[in-house]
């Protein structure tokens, strides 16, 4: 059964074009990550909510947003996609931000910017 | 901050044979953790084994298991008796103890010849 669920996984976009990416799960956790992940390299952590607090990486491109609605919704936000924003995607939660829990990630969404 | 090093971008190992990747980091803290991801093609990520810090005793998880060495600041994964499926790239990440943010590797393609 699918925990961690994004959709699309696959979305393509127009440089300056806004697009949004979502995420979904089934686990009830209270955290929920975005990363981006470009081609062969590792997944860097853009943001995280803890409940309905908003945590930002110092690094995070202000172009850059999240919303969560809800605990099982979290929403990225890309408000003007440039090239070097193509990437894939990973959504992650985990029941506490604790350093102990797990984090459960989603498949992804593989954004291309044309 | 902490970074993680994969020295092996590739690696590939006869089914059925053993085979070890390598992970080093580098941190002031004494207090963290330490976690093999597998990431199969076009799936999502997945948690292989998870290493506390204070643990002197090295993790084990059915066919795979780490070589934790503390003082080095080197966490291995072995794999062993390799099956087709163990086919993926594999993140070694670091996570604070005070933190939440997991930091990766550069990852290692293993892939594996029936």
């Amino acid at each position: 059964d699918a925990m961690v669920i994004q959709n699309p996984r696959y979305q393509v976009t127009q440089f300056g074009k806004p697009v949004t990416l979502s995420c979904s799960q089934t686990l009830n956790h209270n955290v929920m990550y975005w990363y981006q992940q470009k081609s062969s390299q590792a997944p860097k952590l853009l943001f995280h909510y803890y409940d309905k607090d908003f945590n930002n990486e110092a690094d995070t491109p202000d172009n850059f947003q999240s919303r969560r609605p809800n605990t099982s919704f979290c929403f990225l936000d890309i408000r003007s996609p440039g090239l070097g924003d193509a990437a894939m995607y990973l959504c992650a939660t985990s029941s506490t931000p604790l350093s102990t829990d797990t984090q459960y990630f989603g498949p992804g969404t593989r954004l291309t910017v044309l | 901050a902490q970074t993680v090093t994969q020295s092996q971008p590739e690696m590939s190992v006869q089914e059925a044979e053993t085979v070890t990747l390598s992970c080093t980091y580098d941190t002031s803290e004494s207090d963290y953790y330490l976690f093999w991801y597998k990431q199969p093609p076009s799936r999502q990520m997945i948690l292989v084994i998870r290493q506390e810090a204070y643990k002197q005793q090295n993790a084990t998880e059915n066919r795979f298991s780490v070589n934790f060495q503390k003082a080095a600041k080197s966490f291995s994964l072995k794999i062993s008796d390799s099956q087709l499926g163990d086919a993926a790239m594999y993140f070694c990440a670091y996570r604070s103890g005070a933190g939440n943010m997991l930091t990766f590797g550069g990852g290692t393609r293993l892939m594996v010849k029936p």
